[in-house]
């Protein structure tokens, strides 16, 4: 398997740009996570879901931060719009039921 | 609600030194424990994991981690360190499983000295 997949990897937009982060999860994982990792804050957890249905967002940090999830092979991170404050590497991870999550190697955003 | 403390940011040691890194977890129910690394420029991979039974556990590249509950501490050691250990290492603490949300430490950058 080629583990979870995001893209891009890197991504530099200007502030009030729309910004869109994809993520291919693990095949027959039902667990998807969206993280973000800077330097202030460590890594936080901004979603998941099991089975394409959120259940927690309590992480996401402001209604300008959207996530979906249309079916059990991609998700999307949306940020509209984005501001420089925004500027972190961004991780998606799958996990199959009482499985451990596998990180993707990441998008690393950068907001002017 | 759980978190995780990691003491300092960064630690340093010589090739063939022990290494030993330090959590300690506060969380009012039984823990899931965890250990991922994260190489320069890469995703996190995990190193261990402790959920039940065992409270000494073994992972991949020589570690090994010990749950005390008594202490609430969940330490990571190798005995001999690598050029390759060289990375970040974040300790994490979940209460309902493996797959559901994960508090994660601000991680510790080992250096490994020649």
């Amino acid at each position: 398997d080629a583990g979870v997949i995001q893209s891009p990897r890197h991504e530099v937009t200007e502030m009030g740009q729309e910004v869109t982060l994809r993520c291919k999860p693990i095949s027959g994982h039902d667990y998807l996570f969206w993280y973000r990792q800077t330097m202030m804050r460590g890594l936080e957890l901004l979603i998941y879901f099991n089975n394409n249905v959120p259940i927690d967002d309590s992480g996401m940090p402001e209604d300008r931060f959207s996530a979906k999830m249309p079916n059990a092979s991609f998700s999307t991170l949306k940020i509209q719009p984005s501001e420089p404050r925004d500027s972190a590497v961004y991780f998606c991870a799958s996990a199959a039921s009482r499985n451990i999550q596998y990180f993707g190697a990441g998008t690393r955003l950068s907001v002017l | 609600a759980q978190s995780v403390t990691q003491l300092g940011s960064h630690v340093s040691v010589s090739e063939g030194a022990l290494v030993l890194l330090r959590c300690n977890y506060s969380s009012s129910v039984p823990p899931y424990l965890f250990w991922y690394v994260q190489y320069p420029n890469q995703g996190l991979q995990l190193l261990l994991k402790y959920t039940t039974g065992a409270t000494l556990v073994k992972g991949i590249n020589g570690f090994e981690a010990e749950f005390k509950k008594s202490e609430t501490s969940f330490h990571l050691t190798k005995p001999s360190a690598h050029m390759s250990d060289a990375a970040e290492y974040f300790c994490a603490v979940s209460v309902t499983g493996a797959n559901s949300k994960l508090t994660f430490g601000k991680g510790i950058t080992l250096s490994v000295r020649p």
